[in-house]
């Protein structure tokens, strides 16, 4: 399977861990997005590499959340100390593009996080 | 700020007949909208396009339509099939490639 990939898909925890997600991304895409998404509602964006650099977060994004892309290829989004709140779907996607027109975001599966 | 939004949360169409899924924008300057088929334990997958300097795109079973007067969009999908239910929404790409979502419509069709 050669499309984007995510690990763990489920993470049970309870409140006040930290938990770690990964997302790896097609091979060769120089962008990796995540997004957050809660039941009945659209994904909403989080943050965005361009290879290793993070170039935007969502103020969605709150102190409690952290994610690299430490070598332009794989990404880790970790929560610390999980409140209920943090419980949805993290999505990640992926894609290639040197300029900033709109490229083709690819997704993930995701990873459904519980805290309970 | 732009936003999408969608008309109806759930649509149940029969099998074999056309569904139309709404869309409405609030911001006069977007220029591009995308559709996204998301299923059941999946991520959202890309289906079409359409860039406002089009009214109409057309792609393999789907159309996609675009009203700038009343800033609403609508997907159009012939013969609808079993495979085809699923939640769908209208995103409209931002800054740093962030892609705003609607809240989405669930299709359900009935065999």
């Amino acid at each position: 399977d050669t499309g984007v990939s995510q690990d763990p898909r489920h993470k049970i925890t309870k409140r006040g861990q930290n938990v770690t997600f990964r997302c790896d991304p097609i091979s060769e895409h120089n962008r990796l997005y995540w997004y957050r998404q809660t039941l009945g509602q659209g994904p909403e964006f989080l943050t965005y590499f361009q290879n290793e650099a993070q170039l935007e977060k969502s103020r969605l994004l709150s102190d409690r959340f952290s994610a690299e892309r430490p070598k332009g290829s794989f990404s880790t989004l970790e929560i610390q100390r999980t409140e209920q709140g943090d419980s949805a779907m993290y999505l990640c996607a992926s894609s290639v593009g040197q300029t900033s027109s709109y490229n083709e975001q690819f997704f993930g599966p995701g990873t459904r996080l519980t805290v309970l | 700020g732009e936003s999408v939004g969608l008309h109806l949360p759930t649509l149940s169409v029969q099998e074999g007949d056309n569904s139309i899924i709404n869309c409405a924008y609030s911001n006069s300057a977007s220029d591009y909208f995308i559709w996204y088929k998301q299923e059941s334990g999946k991520g959202p997958q890309f289906i079409i396009d359409i860039r406002s300097n089009m009214d109409k795109r057309q792609g393999q079973r789907v159309t996609v339509l675009l009203n700038k007067t009343v800033k609403h969009l609508s997907l159009q999908i012939a013969a609808t099939q079993p495979g085809d239910s699923a939640v769908y929404f209208c995103a409209e790409p931002g800054g740093y490639q962030k892609v705003t979502f609607g809240t989405g419509t669930k299709l359900q069709v009935i065999p």
